[in-house]
């Protein structure tokens, strides 16, 4: 069974600052791993999706990594902004299974 | 193109009062699934479907019923609410095809999602 964690549960940073969120995942049969943000109050939007055959996806300032030996992927911001601040959450799914496996998230807060 | 439209959007229930959560898609999507989202769990998923008139359990499926009769919706179903369903449901739904065929194969759009409130 895929069980999929997330550390911290909270992150506070400066403006500017690069960081890194991570994602531990159990099952190294993963599929591929996906990478979301959401909002207070709001639905949640895909940002990055790595397939298990990739190292990594880039999308903009951010860079999302999977590295299945050792169970981990983490999600890289560069140049962090204040409307960055959200709540990040990782999902994988299993090779051969339809749903995800979601963390619980890290809650990020980044102040000008 | 509307992407997953979830209604309604806040819902308030007496114990025992049955429901629909309405889910709707225009993307053809032949993937579509409900998760429930509680405070320190997470996103749990209650059930799924791969298509028109298949559907499939989740972790928490009971009290819940679905069906798949178009590729459009999938309406999620409360029998009788309990205190215990009370919580904000999300509907998601993707391709099912490979990246290879199909490079927005196996990325999950969510609805904005429904609050539903037992008292």
């Amino acid at each position: 069974k895929q069980e999929v964690t997330q550390i911290p549960a909270a992150l506070s940073v400066p403006e500017g600052e690069n960081l890194v969120l991570n994602c531990s995942f159990t099952d190294s049969a993963i599929y591929n791993l996906q990478w979301f943000r959401q909002d207070p109050g709001k639905g949640l939007t895909s940002l990055l999706l790595i397939q298990s055959s990739q190292r990594e996806q880039t999308s903009g300032r951010l860079n999302a990594s999977l590295d299945k030996s050792s169970g981990r992927s983490t999600l890289y911001i560069a140049a962090s902004q204040p409307g960055d601040s959200a709540t990040y959450l990782c999902a994988g799914r299993n090779t051969g299974f339809q749903k995800l496996v979601f963390g619980t998230g890290t809650r990020l807060l980044v102040s000008p | 193109n509307a992407g997953v439209t979830q209604t309604p959007k806040f819902q308030v229930l007496k114990t025992g009062q049955s429901m629909t959560l309405q889910c709707a898609q225009d993307m053809n999507h032949e993937y579509m699934s409900w998760y429930r989202q509680d405070p320190g769990m997470g996103l749990r998923l209650i059930h799924y479907s791969v298509g028109a008139g298949i559907t499939d359990q989740g972790e928490v499926p009971n009290g819940y019923n679905v069906s798949r009769s178009t590729t459009e919706d999938f309406p999620l179903r409360l029998l009788s609410a309990a205190p215990s369903q009370t919580s904000v449901y999300f509907c998601a739904s993707r391709l099912t095809g490979t990246p290879e065929r199909d490079s927005g194969a196996n990325v999950l759009t969510f609805g904005a999602g429904s609050r539903l409130t037992v008292l």
